[in-house]
């Protein structure tokens, strides 16, 4: 089955950029959206965005400035890059797979995405 | 401050029957399919519930959702201790993004 494996630096400085990458075992990255989630110490779910194995992206409008994700689909890898972090950017990052589309009712789109499969998280502290 | 709204913490006895709100809005549950999450302490999130009321294969059917209006519900019956954990709402926002609930703690008593 599906697998996916998160790596990079546990800990990233600030104003420095946070860089991840995940990398999908026993399947193709081919097909699906993939998303990167992660979680604060203590808090909630946040999503940071997504990309599709074609290159295209969406995030997080809160974060899109300072977000860029992408695919490496030789590796069936893709990997997150996050910019100008803080200490608000410690959290435990997941890699999720989400498969994501819509159905057509009426005149209406109904959208539907979700993270099936999911890494085991990798924690990233930022401090100097 | 979550865009979808869960209680903070449920419980109930075992064997008992809990459910879990999640509240949004036109912008997202209203027009969206909902997904469902259970994390157990120091583990990552797993899919319970996907489209508002599937199940993927290996989740017991005694997890159920359900969508009415702006709102969803998690109903999980024959309580289990391995149930303790955070459960999370989720869907598609016409922000284009993703959100979810804050999280709602089940504890069984």
């Amino acid at each position: 089955q599906v697998q996916l494996q998160e790596s990079g630096p546990g800990l990233v400085k600030p104003s420095e950029t946070l860089s991840l990458t995940c990398t999908v075992s026993g399947g193709s990255i081919s097909s699906y959206y993939w998303s990167w989630i992660r979680q604060p110490p203590g808090k909630g779910l946040e999503w940071i965005g997504y990309i599709y194995y074609s290159g295209s992206t969406n995030y997080n409008p809160s974060l899109k400035s300072r977000v860029t994700i992408s695919v490496d689909t030789s590796k069936n890898q893709f990997s997150l890059k996050l910019s100008s972090v803080t200490a608000a950017d410690t959290a435990v990052y997941y890699c999720a797979r989400a498969p994501s589309g819509y159905y057509v009712s009426g005149s209406s789109n109904y959208f539907y995405y979700y993270m099936d499969v999911w890494g085991k998280g990798t924690t990233v502290t930022v401090s100097s | 401050q979550s865009v979808l709204t869960q209680p903070p913490s449920v419980s109930a006895a075992p064997g008992q029957k809990v459910t879990i709100s999640c509240s949004g809005s036109s912008s997202n549950i209203g027009n969206n399919y909902v997904s469902w999450y259970q994390q157990l302490p120091g583990t990552a999130p797993k899919l319970l519930i996907y489209e508002n009321n599937k199940r993927p294969s290996g989740i017991p059917d005694r997890f159920s959702g359900s969508k009415s209006g702006t709102s969803a519900t998690l109903g999980i019956t024959g309580l289990q201790t391995g149930d303790e954990a955070d459960y999370y709402c989720g869907t598609w926002d016409s922000s284009l993004s993703v959100v979810f609930g804050g999280g709602t703690k089940l504890t069984v008593l």
